[in-house]
């Protein structure tokens, strides 16, 4: 009963390092997610994955890549981390299809980049 | 215009206490509602979907009114484990969810 597994939990990098966070979800879902979620502030989206072989800019990609690796692997790469990059990192799946369809969430990667 | 706009609280209830929160979304578009729980620090969680006829589960009840865009959500008999942020998110098409930072609720002894 996984939903949607990050890796890794927790990451400290030193500025200028690369890192890639792996996200996997095993509900067969289309459309998947990275956020980040900043102290006090709400989640912010990077960039999204409507489907296999798509992916688009959210509202923050600057700094950021992602993978969509096959249906159920989305990843989000750091190619050269900024402290400004400090941050908690949620991915998440949905299915697409519309109706009343609701994301469903990892529980997270806390990266420090100092 | 936000997309979502709520209150932030904090919204601080004792045990037992009904506490109601409200959210005005601006796209009238929209055609699916969530309300979201998150922890602090943790990631959010489905609470419930919010369906044009209200919708109740257990303490949790849900409202629409889809000609003023707005939700609101009804906590009766607050419980500590309530204390939470919850998140007001309305939905439209394929579109990935947005999340405002919610209304903080602390359920106090």
């Amino acid at each position: 009963n996984a939903g949607v597994t990050q890796t890794p939990k927790f990451q400290v990098l030193k500025t200028g390092q690369s890192m890639t966070l792996q996200c996997a979800q095993d509900m067969n879902h289309n459309s998947m997610y990275w956020y980040r979620q900043d102290p006090g502030m709400g989640l912010r989206l990077i960039y999204y994955s409507a489907s296999e072989g798509t992916t688009d800019k959210g509202e923050v990609p600057n700094g950021y890549n992602v993978s969509r690796l096959n249906k159920r692997e989305f990843s989000l790469r750091l190619e050269s981390a900024a402290p400004s990059q400090t941050s908690v990192y949620f991915c998440a799946s949905r299915p697409t299809g519309g109706g009343n369809q609701p994301q469903h969430f990892g529980d997270g990667t806390r990266l420090s980049i100092l | 215009r936000k997309e979502v706009e709520q209150d932030p609280g904090p919204f601080n209830v004792p045990e037992g206490a009904t506490v109601a929160f409200n959210c005005t979304y601006s796209n009238s578009a929209s055609q699916s509602f969530f309300w979201y729980r998150q922890d602090c620090r943790k990631e959010p969680k489905l609470l419930m979907s919010v369906y044009s006829s209200g919708n109740e589960d257990g303490r949790f009840t849900a409202q629409l009114n889809r000609a003023s865009q707005y939700i609101s959500l009804l906590i009766r008999d607050s419980k500590l484990s309530d204390s939470a942020t919850y998140l007001c998110v309305p939905h439209s098409g394929n579109t990935p969810l947005v999340f405002g930072k919610g209304t903080r609720l602390s359920v106090i002894a």
